[in-house]
């Protein structure tokens, strides 16, 4: 399996701008998890799914976040309109069974928000 | 806050050492796990251990876990460079969720 896959890997913008990221989870697996990590507030979980259904979206900073999950096999996490304080690395992960089991994470998508 | 806090923040020890980083938490678990983040990746998961399990090994990883102190502690032995990554304790919070804790960067100087 090519494990979690996740587009792009970097991306710059300027403020205002929207961003979309890709995630591709691991085939078979049925809880996919979206994190955010900066130097300042470490790794923090923004949103997560069960069978492509949203179960807590609590993470979300504001209302310019929003993922969606249209089948098992994608997802996308998108920030309209972008700002500066955006800019992190935002990880795609993906298990099978409990939503507590073992989480395998894609590479990250650097975003910077000029 | 933080449901797993790792100690120390950074770490630097030489080749050949060996490497203890500790992981303390504030609620009842029923399992605590390690990933490891090179440089600009994603976290890979290293070991799991349960609640009811008080020591685990995996190669040159020992892992121990103390509930009654609600602390777990990572040994890597006979640690090379190809170590130098963050380390990170993740809890389950009693099954509700996992919480990664803030890591510890471990520097193998060759």
């Amino acid at each position: 399996d090519a494990g979690v896959i996740q587009s792009p890997r970097h991306e710059v913008t300027e403020m205002g701008q929207e961003v979309t990221l890709r995630c591709k989870p691991i085939s078979g697996h049925d809880y996919l998890f979206w994190y955010r990590q900066t130097m300042m507030r470490g790794l923090e979980l923004l949103i997560y799914f069960n069978n492509n259904v949203p179960i807590d979206d609590s993470g979300m900073p504001e209302d310019r976040f929003s993922a969606k999950m249209p089948n098992a096999s994608f997802s996308t996490l998108k920030i309209q309109p972008s700002e500066p304080r955006d800019s992190a690395v935002y990880f795609c992960a993906s298990s099978s069974g409990q939503r507590t089991d073992t989480q395998y994470f894609g590479p990250g998508t650097r975003l910077t928000v000029l | 806050s933080q449901q797993g806090e790792e100690d120390p923040q950074a770490l630097s020890i030489q080749e050949g050492e060996n490497a203890t980083m500790n992981c303390s938490y504030k609620t009842s678990i029923n399992n605590l796990q390690w990933y490891r983040q090179n440089s600009g990746r994603g976290l890979v998961h290293l070991i799991l251990i349960r609640s009811n399990e008080r020591e685990k090994h995996s190669g040159r990883l020992r892992v121990t876990l103390d509930t009654s102190k609600k602390s777990s502690s990572l040994l890597i032995t006979a640690s090379r460079a190809a170590d130098t990554a963050s380390y990170f304790c993740a809890t389950d919070n009693a099954g509700n969720m996992l919480t990664f804790g803030g890591g510890t960067r471990l520097m193998v100087k060759p």
